[in-house]
């Protein structure tokens, strides 16, 4: 059963355009969520993260979103450059027993980011 | 600077061969991990180590083992390698009490 859910396996956005990725989770005992960006032939590379008792945190043209009540977070990206486009990756770190603070990640979005 | 390596960025091997893949992390980080990606299937834990000579079975452990004789390195090992091992490895560290974790650049494995 998958915890982190992105339902869109990609998204296509036009250069300087708002770029919204979207994450799903199902369990409430999540205390903190991360993104990060894949190039191809690369490892992930950590973007940016939020903890659960914030429902918003910024870095320059990054900004994650997190709805508790609606177990959805999201990544804005604005203005969208062509060096965006790559694969995001969710991640959720959960603080249970049982859980050994290991991240759990989603499938992916693939950006591509048109100039 | 933080980093993640790993000993080879693509491998070719054999169905039945012993596959090393080696993992060295340079931030005296406590914890690491070995992932594998599939198109579709996202990242997927294989094992973890919390600790020298420690290891934790993650969600798809069957067909690796793990070994983890110093802290900065980890080995992931496919005592006969399968078709359906093909895939791309990527290990991570991070510190215990961090959310981050740091990512080598990944090992395309194709096993033929």
């Amino acid at each position: 059963d998958q915890q982190v859910k992105q339902n869109s396996p990609s998204l296509s956005v036009q250069e300087g355009r708002i770029s919204i990725l979207n994450c799903d989770y199902t369990n409430s005992m999540f205390d903190y969520f991360l993104w990060y960006k894949k190039y191809p032939a690369e490892g992930p590379t950590f973007l940016i993260s939020i903890s659960s008792i914030k429902d918003k945190n910024e870095d320059g043209r990054f900004t994650v979103f997190l709805n508790k009540s609606a177990k959805h977070l999201s990544l804005h990206i604005v203005p969208s450059q062509p060096g965006d486009s790559a694969v995001y990756f969710c991640a959720a770190r959960g603080n249970y027993g049982g859980s050994q603070g290991n991240l759990i990640f989603g499938k992916g979005t693939k950006l591509s980011v048109k100039p | 600077d933080v980093k993640v390596t790993q000993s080879s960025r693509y491998l070719v091997k054999r169905t039945g061969e012993k596959v090393f893949l080696e993992c060295v992390q340079d931030m005296d980080h406590e914890n690491m991990f070995w992932y594998r990606q599939d198109p579709g299937l996202g990242l997927r834990l294989i094992y973890f180590s919390y600790d020298v000579k420690m290891k934790e079975k993650g969600d798809i452990p069957e067909g690796y083992s793990v070994s983890r004789e110093k802290k900065e390195r980890f080995s992931l090992i496919l005592e006969s390698a399968s078709t359906n091992q093909t895939s791309m490895y990527l290990c991570a560290s991070s510190f215990v009490l961090r959310n981050e974790q740091f990512f080598g650049p990944g090992t395309r494995l194709t096993v033929l």
